[in-house]
């Protein structure tokens, strides 16, 4: 009950266009989910995040959407960019602050110029 | 603003030693979370400390401990170093409230245990 199931594990997209990762729970407690991109030898940045009261939340090219009857979230990456290639980790949690967060098993996404 | 530091960067140590990892958060932020991440298993919560408290626990064994001190600065320890315990160890700093969520990531810690 406690894991976050993410796809896929690898993407590839073209300059320009739109990068979509999905991620399910099960533990229907967590009310807090994250999205973090993390670059080779660096610590995972965090992106954007979204609570269960809202269905879409955008911040920039970087949109979350929040399916809670699903159980699902995804992050839309729009006009991507040869600098997004990353690896992406959706995440959930419950409670107030990062606590205790469960994390996805990644997407390397990869953006062709 | 200094980003969050872990010290050191990277570590060889052989089965049955201990190792002990630090971070320093950024100023102002009182909760340090580490993190294992390895390729198997990917990101793993080990604990969370706030005001020195440790308030939140992971699925690891005992051998895994840290403590957070008076400036929030955080070590964590593993005692006697199994080959399985080879990882990145992250560190991350937050704050919460004020109407503001922020959170950084350190760029970890490389242990090799051989």
């Amino acid at each position: 009950q406690q894991q976050v199931k993410q796809s896929p594990q690898s993407l590839i997209v073209q300059k320009g266009g739109i990068s979509i990762i999905n991620c399910a729970y099960e533990n229907t407690a967590f009310d807090y989910f994250p999205w973090y991109q993390q670059f080779p030898g660096k610590g995972p940045a965090l992106l954007i995040a979204i609570r269960p009261d809202v269905s879409e939340k955008k911040e920039g090219r970087f949109t979350i959407s929040f399916n809670k009857s699903a159980k699902q979230f995804s992050l839309h990456i729009m006009d991507s960019q040869p600098g997004d290639s990353a690896t992406y980790f959706c995440a959930a949690s419950r409670g107030t602050g990062f606590q205790k967060l469960v994390f996805g098993t990644g997407t390397r996404l990869l953006v062709s110029p | 603003k200094a980003g969050v530091t872990q010290t050191p960067r990277y570590l060889i140590k052989t089965r049955g030693q201990q190792v002990t990892l630090s971070c320093s958060p950024i100023s102002g932020h009182r909760s340090v979370s580490w993190y294992q991440q390895t390729p198997g298993q990917g990101l793993q919560f080990l604990f969370e400390y706030f005001s020195e408290t440790q308030r939140n626990k992971g699925n690891f064994p005992g051998r895994f401990s840290g403590r957070q001190f008076s400036n929030s600065r955080s070590e964590m320890n593993v005692s006697t170093l199994e080959l399985g315990d080879s990882a990145l160890y992250l560190c991350a700093s937050s704050f919460w409230g004020l109407g503001q969520e922020t959170q950084y990531f350190g760029p970890g810690t490389r242990l090799l245990v051989l």
